[in-house]
């Protein structure tokens, strides 16, 4: 299968500061790039929907200027959290798809915790 | 949007058992997949299947389109099949897939 590469896989940040998370279709063109978030416990939320060059697509309750995505090529979509909180702690995921009806590639996951 | 629910929650198995882990869905799909979530927490792709039946070893899903429902068997149960599977589906209108709240399998020796 096609890979999706994440990173970092871990990071450790003080309230306040931003952090980036970089997603990487390593072997394919990624039309579509989505991400996720996993609270301990629970199942997989779609925060946001983006596509190389258009602003992204937040689902409801998701703050779009909390969580910045730039979604700059058909291989690289990036997650920004500005001035995280702990309640944003949690575990994000990205994903990529070669279009609707296909299958949907996803990376390894970042776990963010805010001190 | 589409509305995924799978069933059990929860599956306590002894080792060498089979097992069925049932998805509901609530729309027509064009994208239906099956994960096991390792210990790390990635997620591990098992079938992609929005139609019809697929085999993997002691794996297998069958996808019941028209009736909405989807089925993962695990036979011969393994201790290292332990961890949580989600079943995830996108309807024609829906860009993303969507997740069920997952089945927690746990397998004892």
């Amino acid at each position: 299968g096609a890979v999706v590469s994440q990173h970092p896989s871990w990071v450790i940040c003080k309230s306040g500061t931003s952090v980036k998370i970089e997603c990487r279709s390593l072997d394919f063109q990624a039309t579509t790039m989505f991400w996720y978030r996993q609270f301990p416990k629970q199942s997989l939320m779609l925060m946001a929907t983006s596509n190389e060059g258009s602003k992204a697509t937040y689902e409801q309750g998701v703050e779009k200027d909390k969580f910045l995505i730039n979604h700059a090529s058909l291989t690289l979509s990036t997650l920004t959290v500005t001035s995280a909180h702990p309640e944003d702690s949690s575990f994000y995921i990205c994903s990529g798809d070669r279009g609707r009806g296909n299958i949907q590639y996803f990376g390894a996951g970042t776990r963010l915790s805010v001190l | 949007g589409i509305q995924v629910e799978q069933s059990p929650p929860d599956l306590i198995l002894q080792e060498g058992a089979n097992s069925t882990l049932r998805c509901n869905f609530s729309d027509s799909v064009n994208n239906l997949q099956w994960f096991h979530q390792n210990p790390w927490g990635q997620l591990i792709n098992l079938f992609y299947i929005p139609s019809g039946t697929k085999q993997n070893g002691r794996l297998s899903a069958t996808t019941v389109a028209t009736e909405r429902y989807s089925l993962l068997y695990i036979s011969s149960s393994q201790t290292t099949d332990s961890g949580v599977y989600f079943c995830a589906a996108r309807n024609q209108a829906g860009t993303a897939l969507i997740f069920g709240k997952g089945t927690t399998l746990s397998v004892s020796s």
